[in-house]
Protein backbone atom coordinates (compact mmCIF):
# COMPACT_ATOMS: atom_id res chain seq x y z
CA UNK A 1 0.00 0.00 0.00
CA UNK A 2 1.11 3.58 -0.62
CA UNK A 3 0.04 6.82 0.25
CA UNK A 4 -2.95 6.98 2.39
CA UNK A 5 -6.02 4.87 2.48
CA UNK A 6 -8.98 5.01 4.38
CA UNK A 7 -11.64 2.04 5.45
CA UNK A 8 -14.56 1.56 4.90
CA UNK A 9 -14.99 3.28 1.61
CA UNK A 10 -18.73 3.73 1.93
CA UNK A 11 -20.85 3.45 5.67
CA UNK A 12 -24.28 3.41 6.23
CA UNK A 13 -25.13 3.99 10.05
CA UNK A 14 -28.53 4.40 11.92
CA UNK A 15 -28.37 7.48 14.49
CA UNK A 16 -27.87 4.92 17.24
CA UNK A 17 -24.93 3.11 15.95
CA UNK A 18 -21.52 3.27 16.78
CA UNK A 19 -19.17 3.05 13.85
CA UNK A 20 -15.34 3.29 13.35
CA UNK A 21 -13.22 5.08 10.27
CA UNK A 22 -10.23 4.42 9.90
CA UNK A 23 -7.03 6.25 8.29
CA UNK A 24 -3.42 4.71 7.68
CA UNK A 25 -0.23 6.73 6.17
CA UNK A 26 2.47 5.14 4.50
CA UNK A 27 4.31 8.29 3.83
CA UNK A 28 6.16 8.75 7.23
CA UNK A 29 4.53 11.80 7.89
CA UNK A 30 4.10 13.37 11.27
CA UNK A 31 1.11 15.00 11.16
CA UNK A 32 -2.70 13.61 10.36
CA UNK A 33 -5.72 15.57 9.56
CA UNK A 34 -9.65 14.88 9.76
CA UNK A 35 -11.85 17.08 7.01
CA UNK A 36 -15.73 16.54 6.30
CA UNK A 37 -16.57 17.50 2.86
CA UNK A 38 -20.29 18.47 2.69
CA UNK A 39 -21.84 19.10 -0.77
CA UNK A 40 -21.42 22.64 -1.79
CA UNK A 41 -19.49 23.54 0.85
CA UNK A 42 -15.63 24.22 1.60
CA UNK A 43 -13.55 21.43 3.54
CA UNK A 44 -13.91 21.63 6.91
CA UNK A 45 -11.00 20.92 9.12
CA UNK A 46 -12.27 18.97 12.16
CA UNK A 47 -9.06 17.67 14.02
CA UNK A 48 -5.25 17.73 13.60
CA UNK A 49 -2.99 15.52 15.07
CA UNK A 50 1.33 16.42 15.48
CA UNK A 51 2.71 13.68 16.86
CA UNK A 52 0.68 11.69 17.80
CA UNK A 53 -0.74 14.56 20.09
CA UNK A 54 -4.33 16.24 19.51
CA UNK A 55 -3.38 19.51 18.29
CA UNK A 56 -6.58 21.32 16.79
CA UNK A 57 -10.20 20.54 17.39
CA UNK A 58 -12.24 22.88 15.71
CA UNK A 59 -15.70 23.18 17.43
CA UNK A 60 -16.01 19.40 16.60
CA UNK A 61 -19.44 18.14 18.23
CA UNK A 62 -18.40 15.17 20.64
CA UNK A 63 -20.33 12.81 18.67
CA UNK A 64 -17.15 12.68 16.95
CA UNK A 65 -13.89 11.59 18.83
CA UNK A 66 -10.54 10.84 16.96
CA UNK A 67 -7.89 8.96 18.10
CA UNK A 68 -4.23 8.52 16.85
CA UNK A 69 -2.33 5.77 18.14
CA UNK A 70 0.73 6.29 16.29
CA UNK A 71 2.27 8.32 13.79
CA UNK A 72 0.72 5.98 11.19
CA UNK A 73 -2.89 5.90 11.73
CA UNK A 74 -5.86 7.68 12.59
CA UNK A 75 -9.46 6.99 13.95
CA UNK A 76 -12.59 8.74 13.73
CA UNK A 77 -15.19 7.33 16.31
CA UNK A 78 -18.45 8.00 16.01
CA UNK A 79 -21.68 7.38 17.69
CA UNK A 80 -25.44 9.32 18.13
CA UNK A 81 -24.64 10.60 14.93
CA UNK A 82 -27.43 12.78 12.92
CA UNK A 83 -28.83 13.26 9.50
CA UNK A 84 -26.63 16.09 9.00
CA UNK A 85 -23.33 14.30 10.03
CA UNK A 86 -24.05 12.59 6.24
CA UNK A 87 -20.70 13.72 4.34
CA UNK A 88 -17.36 12.54 3.01
CA UNK A 89 -15.05 12.41 5.81
CA UNK A 90 -11.34 12.57 4.38
CA UNK A 91 -7.87 12.00 6.21
CA UNK A 92 -5.07 13.32 5.34
CA UNK A 93 -1.26 13.62 5.98
CA UNK A 94 1.48 16.00 5.97
CA UNK A 95 5.17 16.26 7.07
CA UNK A 96 5.24 18.80 9.28
CA UNK A 97 2.40 20.50 10.65
CA UNK A 98 2.76 24.57 10.12
CA UNK A 99 2.45 25.75 6.13
CA UNK A 100 3.76 25.80 3.45
CA UNK A 101 1.06 22.51 3.59
CA UNK A 102 1.27 19.79 1.46
CA UNK A 103 -1.12 17.28 2.00
CA UNK A 104 -1.72 14.01 1.52
CA UNK A 105 -5.63 13.06 1.09
CA UNK A 106 -7.24 9.56 1.25
CA UNK A 107 -10.04 8.65 -1.18
CA UNK A 108 -12.59 9.11 1.68
CA UNK A 109 -14.83 7.06 3.38
CA UNK A 110 -18.80 8.24 1.99
CA UNK A 111 -21.15 7.93 5.48
CA UNK A 112 -24.67 8.17 5.18
CA UNK A 113 -26.73 8.50 8.64
CA UNK A 114 -29.99 7.41 8.39
CA UNK B 1 -6.35 35.90 8.89
CA UNK B 2 -6.74 34.35 5.60
CA UNK B 3 -9.74 33.77 3.02
CA UNK B 4 -10.53 31.96 -0.32
CA UNK B 5 -12.96 32.69 -2.96
CA UNK B 6 -13.79 30.76 -6.10
CA UNK B 7 -15.77 32.75 -7.93
CA UNK B 8 -17.19 29.73 -10.35
CA UNK B 9 -18.87 26.72 -8.83
CA UNK B 10 -19.05 25.12 -12.28
CA UNK B 11 -16.88 25.75 -15.42
CA UNK B 12 -17.91 24.20 -18.68
CA UNK B 13 -15.23 23.71 -21.59
CA UNK B 14 -15.19 21.93 -24.73
CA UNK B 15 -12.34 19.71 -25.50
CA UNK B 16 -9.19 20.51 -26.66
CA UNK B 17 -10.38 24.85 -25.80
CA UNK B 18 -8.57 26.47 -22.83
CA UNK B 19 -9.70 27.01 -19.46
CA UNK B 20 -9.52 29.31 -16.82
CA UNK B 21 -10.53 28.87 -13.00
CA UNK B 22 -10.72 32.27 -11.06
CA UNK B 23 -9.66 32.20 -7.60
CA UNK B 24 -9.44 35.24 -5.34
CA UNK B 25 -7.65 35.30 -1.76
CA UNK B 26 -7.53 37.97 0.54
CA UNK B 27 -4.69 38.51 3.68
CA UNK B 28 -3.13 41.17 5.41
CA UNK B 29 -0.06 39.00 5.51
CA UNK B 30 2.06 36.84 2.73
CA UNK B 31 0.89 33.76 1.70
CA UNK B 32 1.61 30.10 0.36
CA UNK B 33 -1.19 29.32 -2.75
CA UNK B 34 -2.38 25.75 -3.64
CA UNK B 35 -4.53 24.48 -6.24
CA UNK B 36 -5.57 20.98 -5.51
CA UNK B 37 -8.04 18.47 -7.44
CA UNK B 38 -10.38 16.12 -6.62
CA UNK B 39 -11.38 12.79 -9.32
CA UNK B 40 -14.50 11.44 -8.53
CA UNK B 41 -14.98 8.93 -6.26
CA UNK B 42 -11.46 9.98 -4.45
CA UNK B 43 -9.69 12.45 -2.03
CA UNK B 44 -7.38 15.86 -2.78
CA UNK B 45 -4.57 15.86 -4.68
CA UNK B 46 -2.11 18.47 -4.88
CA UNK B 47 -1.70 19.77 -8.21
CA UNK B 48 0.46 22.99 -7.94
CA UNK B 49 1.56 25.41 -5.11
CA UNK B 50 3.75 28.56 -5.10
CA UNK B 51 5.55 29.37 -2.03
CA UNK B 52 7.82 31.56 -3.45
CA UNK B 53 9.57 33.28 -6.50
CA UNK B 54 8.69 32.94 -10.25
CA UNK B 55 4.97 34.08 -10.29
CA UNK B 56 3.75 31.60 -12.90
CA UNK B 57 3.66 28.46 -11.20
CA UNK B 58 3.80 24.68 -13.66
CA UNK B 59 2.05 21.89 -12.09
CA UNK B 60 1.08 18.57 -13.28
CA UNK B 61 -1.02 17.24 -16.16
CA UNK B 62 -0.18 20.32 -18.12
CA UNK B 63 -1.87 22.72 -15.56
CA UNK B 64 -0.14 26.15 -14.42
CA UNK B 65 -1.35 29.24 -12.27
CA UNK B 66 0.49 32.83 -11.95
CA UNK B 67 0.08 34.46 -8.69
CA UNK B 68 -0.64 38.05 -8.85
CA UNK B 69 -0.30 40.21 -5.80
CA UNK B 70 -1.94 43.35 -6.98
CA UNK B 71 -5.15 41.23 -8.15
CA UNK B 72 -4.56 38.87 -5.25
CA UNK B 73 -5.40 36.44 -7.29
CA UNK B 74 -4.24 32.76 -8.17
CA UNK B 75 -6.23 31.66 -11.46
CA UNK B 76 -5.67 27.85 -12.96
CA UNK B 77 -5.05 27.61 -16.53
CA UNK B 78 -5.04 24.92 -18.66
CA UNK B 79 -4.58 25.74 -22.73
CA UNK B 80 -5.92 22.57 -23.91
CA UNK B 81 -8.26 20.17 -21.55
CA UNK B 82 -9.31 16.55 -21.87
CA UNK B 83 -12.18 14.70 -20.75
CA UNK B 84 -10.08 13.51 -18.25
CA UNK B 85 -9.52 17.15 -16.49
CA UNK B 86 -13.75 16.46 -15.19
CA UNK B 87 -12.91 16.97 -11.56
CA UNK B 88 -13.50 18.86 -9.01
CA UNK B 89 -10.63 21.40 -8.35
CA UNK B 90 -10.26 23.81 -5.04
CA UNK B 91 -7.99 26.80 -4.07
CA UNK B 92 -6.39 26.47 -0.51
CA UNK B 93 -4.63 29.28 0.92
CA UNK B 94 -2.01 29.72 3.97
CA UNK B 95 -0.25 32.22 5.81
CA UNK B 96 3.82 31.56 6.68
CA UNK B 97 3.33 31.69 10.43
CA UNK B 98 3.33 28.15 11.90
CA UNK B 99 -0.42 28.87 13.96
CA UNK B 100 -1.42 29.71 10.00
CA UNK B 101 -4.30 26.71 8.84
CA UNK B 102 -4.91 26.11 5.57
CA UNK B 103 -8.01 27.38 3.96
CA UNK B 104 -9.66 25.74 0.91
CA UNK B 105 -12.28 27.20 -1.24
CA UNK B 106 -15.38 26.07 -1.77
CA UNK B 107 -14.57 24.71 -5.33
CA UNK B 108 -14.91 24.85 -8.90
CA UNK B 109 -16.30 21.75 -10.86
CA UNK B 110 -14.40 21.67 -14.78
CA UNK B 111 -17.02 19.73 -16.73
CA UNK B 112 -15.16 19.21 -20.14
CA UNK B 113 -17.93 18.42 -23.22
CA UNK B 114 -16.96 16.32 -26.55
Amino acid sequence: ETGVTQTPRHLVMGMTNKKSLKCEQHLGHNAMYWYKQSAKKPLELMFVYSLEERVENNSVPSRFSPECPNSSHLFLHLHTLQPEDSALYLCASSQGRGPPYEQYFGPGTRLTVT
Amino acid sequence: AQSVTQLDSQVPVFEEAPAELRCNYSSSVSVYLFWYVQYPNQGLQLLLKYLSGSTLVKGINGFEAEFNKSQTSFHLRKPSVHISDTAEYFCAVSGYSSASKIIFGSGTRLSIRP
